[in-house]
C-alpha cells in the first residue's frame, strides 16, 4: 500500500489530453513539493516534473504538473504513442522522514 | 553526461549479505547527496536510503532500517549499499539515483539502470 495514491491505469487516444492524479496528506504533498517520474517499461525512471510544475530541460511542454492542497496532478496534452509508460508521483514525507511514492499509473495510448 | 552504473546484484539466500556499488561520472560527486531506490518485480518504486554529500546525514526506510547501511567514497566517486539479513521481500531492482542538492535529501534527478537482487533459497 503506497503512501501516495494514484489510479492504477489510464488511457487515451493520440492527440487527446489525459490527467493522472496523486493524492497524499498534510505530511507529504500538503507541505512539500511534488515530483513526477516517467518509466518506460524495461528502463530507469526519468524525471518529468519537479517542484510541482517545473519541467527539466528536454521535457516537452505537453507535460505539466499542478498541486492543490494534498493532491497533485500530471497532465499530458497532445498524447503520442511514445508517451506510453508508467508514471509515478513522489514527495518528501515529514512524518516518515523519507521519500514516498505513488503506486504508479500505467498510461496506454490506444 | 551524468552516468550512474550499479553493480553487485545477484542471487543470495535469505539471511545472507550483499553489497551494491554505484559508480558515477559526469558530475562532481561530492557536491551531491545520493539515494538508493528499489522496485520489486512488477511493482512500484520504493525509497530505500539517502546520504548527504559528506555522509553527515543518512536516512533509511523503516523496511530496511537496522539491516542496510549506505555509504559513499567521494575519492572513488562511488556509492554503496551494504545489505545484511536479506529477506525474500528485498528482492528488487535496486537503482542508484543522484540527488538535486548536497546538504539534504533532494529529489532524484538522475537514475542508473539498476542492479537486480534476488533473495531466494
Amino acid at each position: 500500500q503506497s503512501v501516495l495514491t494514484q489510479p492504477p491505469s489510464t488511457s487515451g487516444t493520440p492527440g487527446q489530453r489525459v490527467t493522472i492524479s496523486c493524492s497524499g496528506s498534510s505530511s507529504n504533498i500538503g507541505s512539500n513539493y511534488v515530483y513526477w517520474y516517467q518509466q518506460v517499461p524495461g528502463t530507469a525512471p526519468k524525471l518529468l516534473i519537479y517542484r510541482n510544475n517545473q519541467r527539466p530541460s528536454g521535457v516537452p511542454d505537453r507535460f505539466s504538473g499542478s498541486k492543490s492542497g494534498t493532491s497533485a496532478s500530471l497532465a499530458i496534452s497532445g498524447l503520442r504513442s511514445e508517451d506510453e509508460a508508467d508514471f509515478y508521483c513522489a514527495a518528501w514525507d515529514d512524518s516518515l522522514s523519507g521519500w514516498v511514492f505513488g503506486g504508479g499509473t500505467k498510461l496506454t495510448v490506444l | 553526461e551524468v552516468q550512474l552504473v550499479e553493480s553487485g546484484g545477484g542471487l543470495v539466500q535469505p539471511g545472507r549479505s550483499l553489497r551494491l556499488s554505484c559508480a558515477v561520472s559526469g558530475f562532481t560527486f561530492d557536491d551531491y547527496a545520493m539515494h538508493w531506490v528499489r522496485q520489486a518485480p512488477g511493482k512500484g518504486l520504493e525509497w530505500v536510503s539517502s546520504i548527504t554529500w559528506n555522509s553527515g546525514s543518512i536516512g533509511y526506510a523503516d523496511s530496511v532500517e537496522g539491516r542496510f547501511t549506505i555509504s559513499r567514497d567521494n575519492a572513488k566517486n562511488s556509492l554503496y549499499l551494504q545489505m545484511n539479513s536479506l529477506r525474500a521481500e528485498d528482492t528488487a531492482l535496486y537503482y542508484c539515483a543522484k540527488a538535486s542538492i548536497g546538504y539534504n535529501y533532494g529529489y532524484f534527478d538522475y537514475w542508473g539502470q539498476g542492479t537486480l537482487v534476488t533473495v531466494s533459497s
